[in-house]
């Protein structure tokens, strides 16, 4: 199985800051790499797919880059709405898929 | 509007067995592949199951592999998962998710059902 590994695993932070997560692959996943939020006691919500492409509606303050075995989902300029979990998730190998350990965005 | 909803979940006794069900609007169900997947109290997501367009094409988490079988019903926009030799282990809120083809993201979920099992 494919291993991902989520850093950090929980940020505190201000509105109005950048804010950089890193997720990384125990093996190549190409760029077949998805972020998700997820709020309590809320299903998760696709931002990101294919390592970098932004899911419609989502706001454009969100990015991805990386390929291979690293990558990063950026928030720039935090918004009070962005306070939340957010996973990767590798869709490389169908079976099975596996999502990083999340990291929680908390007000500092 | 593209919705998912989840039912069937409860409180079952370990060894126990429930069917969750998941319908399906404002898509073209038979189109896409469909998903369960969990997520236990205060821990992470984990995959659980995917059944392709057709149910030609199934697999597990080697988790759930012989206790858990997922099925769909495309002319009632329907998604099923039958749990049987229900573990504590296994207490989680379960989600289904769609993804439109093999290899792709999941983007969109329903709102999830609680299964807890305990005795």
């Amino acid at each position: 199985d494919i291993q991902m590994t989520q850093s950090p695993s929980t940020l505190s932070v201000s509105v109005g800051d950048r804010v950089t997560i890193t997720c990384r692959a125990s093996q190549s996943i190409s760029s077949w790499l998805a972020w998700y939020q997820q709020k309590p006691g809320k299903a998760p919500k696709l931002l990101i797919y294919k390592a970098s492409s932004l899911e419609s509606g989502v706001p454009s303050r969100f990015s991805g880059s990386g390929s291979g075995t690293d990558f990063t989902l950026t928030i720039n300029s935090l918004q009070p709405d962005d306070f939340a979990t957010y996973y990767c998730q590798q869709y490389n190998s169908y079976s099975p898929w596996t999502f990083g350990q999340g990291t929680k965005v908390e007000i500092k | 509007q593209v919705h998912l909803v989840e039912s069937g979940g409860g409180l079952v006794k370990p060894g126990g067995s429930l069917r969750l069900s998941c319908v399906a609007s404002g898509l073209i169900f038979s189109d896409d592949y469909m998903n369960w997947i969990r997520q236990a109290p205060g821990k992470g997501l984990e995959w659980v199951s995917y059944i392709s367009t057709s149910s030609t094409y199934t697999d597990y988490a080697d988790s759930v592999k012989g206790r858990f079988t997922i099925s769909r019903d495309n002319a009632k926009n329907s998604l099923y998962l039958q749990m049987s030799s229900l573990r504590a282990e296994d207490t989680a809120v379960y989600y289904c998710a769609r993804s439109r083809r093999l290899v792709a993201p999941l983007d969109v979920w329903g709102q999830g059902t609680t299964v807890t099992v305990s005795s």
